[in-house]
């Protein structure tokens, strides 16, 4: 079933830990993104790619960083966490326009990250 | 730069009554407007776009260029309608990442 998947669903995790979050993708789009939204409150990107090997930062400065070395997976991975990363990731992804498929964005279940 | 912004943090409205979720945006091209719903405990999904110009959920919303504005109505709210709402654009006809409102949280009454 086309879906976009996030793993692990809930992370708790210490200061100074490296931790990589997943994202991937059955629905053939091209497009992918990151938010990170606190509990009831606005999203923000934080990470876009358009395809495969592009990457650009979004408008929340953030001291994570992806990669997008196959069309479906779009991996977030924080080198050293902070208490100041605690909040939800959100993934989403689209297809662009022309590509026969709708182009609203779809979203994972998010993934909760608190560090300790 | 493109922004939106949502007035109310929120909005409380008994069963039945009408409902207007309000929308402004700021940029000067052809954005692309949507609406997306996040049910307790659920993904965020979309509810509407501006270009489909549908009615889901009883929900309607219709693009105001001249006040920019992309108001979300229901005539008549169900408790399930409760969420947490956010009106989101998309600069270049669809080409860029969403940018979202800082959401409006909608409690029906019963």
């Amino acid at each position: 079933e086309a879906d976009i998947y996030q793993t692990p669903r809930y992370l708790v995790i210490g200061t100074g830990k490296k931790i990589t979050l997943e994202c991937s993708q059955t629905m053939g789009h091209d497009k992918m993104y990151w938010y990170q939204q606190d509990p009831g409150m606005e999203l923000h990107l934080i990470h876009y790619s358009y395809g495969v090997n592009s990457t650009e930062k979004g408008d929340l400065s953030s001291e994570s960083t992806v990669s997008r070395i196959r069309t479906e997976h779009f991996p977030l991975t924080l080198e050293s966490a902070r208490p100041s990363h605690t909040s939800q990731y959100l993934c989403a992804s689209s297809a662009s326009p022309g590509t026969g498929m709708s182009t609203e964005a779809f979203f994972g279940q998010g993934t909760r990250l608190t560090v300790v | 730069a493109q922004r939106v912004t949502q007035p109310e943090k929120l909005l409380s409205v008994f069963k039945g009554a009408p409902v207007e979720l309000k929308c402004n945006y700021s940029y000067s091209g052809s954005p692309e407007l949507f609406w997306y719903v996040q049910y307790s405990r659920q993904r965020l999904q979309l509810l509407l776009r501006h270009i489909s110009r549908e009615s889901i959920k009883g929900f309607t919303a219709d693009l105001n260029k001249g006040e920019t504005s992309f108001h979300l109505k229901k005539p008549f709210a169900q408790e399930e309608d409760s969420a947490m709402y956010y009106c989101a654009l998309s600069a270049h006809s669809g080409n860029t990442p969403l940018v979202f409102g800082k959401g409006t949280r909608l409690s029906v009454i019963a």
